[in-house]
């Protein structure tokens, strides 16, 4: 159970489009998703928290206008990345907790992100 | 500040002895910690958490951690490490930020386990 998943797992794009990346529970409802992204060799940034039917709370440092993040059901959540840039390449886990009182998060897969 | 720290970049260890990877914290109030495990180009799979009760935690694949109050460690243990063990380990405290429950992560151990 408690299982994330993510779509894509890989995207390459050029310059200047826009890239949307799904975060979905498939076991399980999720009130709460978070985005992170992953540097290599670094550890994991928190980006923002997603709650279902309201709006995201970004991190400090986080451009809203440019990660746009919805989460319209309880099963899914998407990351939009908009008008990608090359230091936007990098790695985009999502997790999600199965409710507001559950302590542990269960991640994504992971998304690769490269930008030309 | 409220933080993790994971003082080893990386632990080297020989296929069938024990292993351990370190994890202190910083927080205020009774800490949940979690340690998570990431393989190459993967997402974090869960290992265990401490909450209350047993300073001792099991959890997946032989692993267990030993939580200490005193010295606020939260030290990732196995007692005969296998070469598929090697992979990324991070340390994570639950922090209540802004009436939000949010992770704090450790910067990761590479773990390496020699055959």
């Amino acid at each position: 159970g408690a299982v994330v998943s993510q779509h894509p797992s890989r995207v390459i794009c050029k310059s200047g489009t826009s890239v949307k990346i799904e975060c979905r529970s498939l076991d399980f409802q999720a009130t709460t998703m978070f985005w992170y992204r992953q540097f290599p060799k670094q550890s994991l940034m928190l980006m923002a928290t997603s709650n279902e039917g309201s709006k995201a709370t970004y991190e400090q440092g986080v451009e809203k206008d440019k990660f746009l993040i919805n989460h319209a059901s309880l099963t899914l959540s998407t990351l939009t990345v908009t008008s990608a840039h090359p230091e936007d390449s990098s790695f985009y886990i999502c997790s999600a907790r199965p409710g507001s009182f559950q302590e542990t998060q269960y991640f994504g897969p992971g998304t690769r992100l490269l930008v030309l | 500040a409220q933080s993790v720290a994971q003082p080893e970049d990386q632990v080297n260890v020989a296929e069938g002895n024990p292993l351990t990877v370190k994890c202190t914290y910083s927080v205020s109030g009774n800490p949940y910690l979690f340690w998570y495990v990431q393989y190459p180009n993967r997402g974090l799979q869960f290992l265990l958490k401490y909450i209350t009760g047993d300073n001792l935690v099991k959890g997946s694949y032989g692993f267990e951690a030993e939580f200490n109050k005193s010295q606020t460690s939260f030290h990732l243990k196995k007692p005969s490490a296998l070469v598929s063990d090697s992979a990324l380990y991070f340390c994570a405290v639950r922090v209540l930020t802004s009436g939000t429950y949010k992770y704090i992560f450790g910067t990761g151990t590479r773990l390496k386990v020699l055959a």
